[in-house]
């Protein structure tokens, strides 16, 4: 299994541009999250989805959007990308409450 | 309202010394609690769990104690070594329902040689 994988790596955008980050489970995961971290500050909560279909706001969901149309995918979109955007975003997925989540491998992301 | 908070900031200990990061919840349903383990330019890596019927959990060097009462719970690295400098995070969740991780702010753990 390659677990929860993430793209692109590392990506630049300028301000007012928008882009899709990708995230795909192979473990037959229900549950997806994503996530920010900023130094200094842990990792707060985007968006998640309990099963294909289902999403519900997190902590910080403003100028993020999310779809889940199938159980592995479960992609991030910004729309009119701002410096505060900069971060570093990780995908997760897990089996359910109690059950880790696990984490890809992250996505940096640059707005200038 | 911050509802994991976590202690210290950075912590340096010796080799084969013991590490100890400390978290304090506010919310009494939280009833699941891992921690997390995180080295530069990856994600973070569950390490351990625990719930709060058992005030003890060990998993080889790791161990998680629980003081409910109290609303606290920590992590101690027994015999640290260089190779466990990293980055450790408490989290804390209700199991029931569609409640999702709620994080401390992290500990930057070095073990010097």
């Amino acid at each position: 299994n390659a677990g929860v994988t993430q793209t692109p790596k590392f990506r630049i955008l300028k301000i007012g541009q928008s882009m899709t980050l990708q995230c795909t489970q192979d473990m037959n995961h229900n549950y997806m999250y994503w996530y920010r971290q900023d130094p200094g500050m842990g990792l707060k909560l985007i968006y998640y989805s309990v099963g294909a279909g289902i999403t519900d706001k997190g902590e910080v969901p403003n100028g993020y959007n999310v779809s889940r149309s199938t159980t592995e995918d479960f992609p991030l979109r910004l729309e009119l990308a701002a410096p505060s955007q900069t971060s570093v975003y990780f995908c997760a997925s897990s089996t359910g409450p109690g059950t880790g989540p696990f984490f890809g491998p992250g996505t940096r992301l640059t707005v200038l | 309202q911050q509802q994991v908070k976590q202690s210290p900031q950075s912590l340096i200990v010796q080799k084969g010394g013991i590490s100890i990061i400390n978290c304090a919840y506010e919310n009494t349903a939280f009833d699941y609690f891992p921690w997390y383990q995180q080295f530069p330019g990856k994600g973070p890596a569950l390490l351990i769990a625990i719930r709060p019927d058992v005030s003890e959990k060990k998993e080889g060097r790791f161990t998680i104690s629980f003081n409910k009462s109290a609303k606290q719970f920590s992590l101690h690295i027994m015999d640290s070594q260089p190779g466990d400098s990293a980055t450790y995070f408490c989290a804390a969740s209700i199991l029931s329902g569609y409640s999702t991780l709620t994080f401390g702010k992290g500990t930057m753990l070095l073990v010097s040689p």
